[in-house]
């Protein structure tokens, strides 16, 4: 089917709580990104999985941490979530190198 | 590292008209380039991926031209209409890493009947 699947599509939280946003694949791509996308500065990666526990830091990890055990998942989450990770937040995913990415429809968390 | 610039960042045209939008990057050892076009509450679809060295490649609609020596990817979008209406990205993959795709800050087109 080709699809990437986020959820959940809208969330609001509190400062403090935890964040968890589940993302899936059903295309077997090894690959796949977690990113943030806020006017103005377009989309930023956060993290990158190579595989099921092989996950490197993006440019902007700090505050987040991904889980990946199955390689169909792909989890972001925000211990103690704060006002400034209020975004939308995308997950993707890619076969090999220099393939296209393929974007689930996004997460839009609020953090008041 | 690779550092993407994309204009601009708005863009109106009327029904009919061409639109260009343009990105430079900074890799000289790039070697995947992407458009993609994000419709209102949706994620990203491509919408083209190039590499080699100076190339036009044509979909519907609209042209893409790759120019290694100057360091720029453009999209042309011949004669819009309003379903072109979108944020539109350009993304390089540098060599250096290539699962590492670095998305430009987007440009909002709007094209009025």
């Amino acid at each position: 089917d080709m699809k990437v699947t986020q959820m959940p599509r809208y969330l609001i939280k509190r400062m403090g709580e935890n964040v968890l946003l589940e993302c899936g694949q059903d295309m077997s791509h090894e690959t796949m990104y977690w990113y943030r996308q806020d006017p103005g500065l377009g989309l930023q990666l956060i993290y990158i999985s190579y595989d099921v526990d092989s996950n490197s830091e993006g440019d902007i990890p700090k505050g987040y941490r991904v889980s990946r055990k199955k390689r169909e998942h792909f989890s972001l989450i925000l211990d103690s979530a704060k006002t400034n990770q209020t975004s939308v937040y995308f997950c993707a995913s890619g076969g090999n190198s220099g393939n296209t990415l393929y974007f689930g429809e996004g997460s839009r968390l609020i953090v008041v | 590292g690779e550092q993407v610039e994309q204009r601009p960042p708005h863009l109106s045209v009327r029904e009919g008209d061409s639109a260009v939008i343009i990105c430079t990057y900074t890799d000289p050892n790039s070697y995947y380039f992407f458009w993609y076009k994000q419709e209102p509450g949706a994620g990203l679809q491509l919408l083209m991926k190039v590499f080699s060295s100076t190339e036009i490649n044509e979909g519907q609609g609209f042209t893409v031209l790759l120019n290694k020596k100057d360091k720029q990817l453009s999209l042309n979008l011949t004669a819009a209409h309003p379903g072109d209406s979108a944020v539109y990205f350009c993304a390089v993959s540098p060599d250096t890493n290539a699962y590492k795709v670095i998305f430009g800050k987007g440009t909002h087109l709007h094209v009025l009947p």
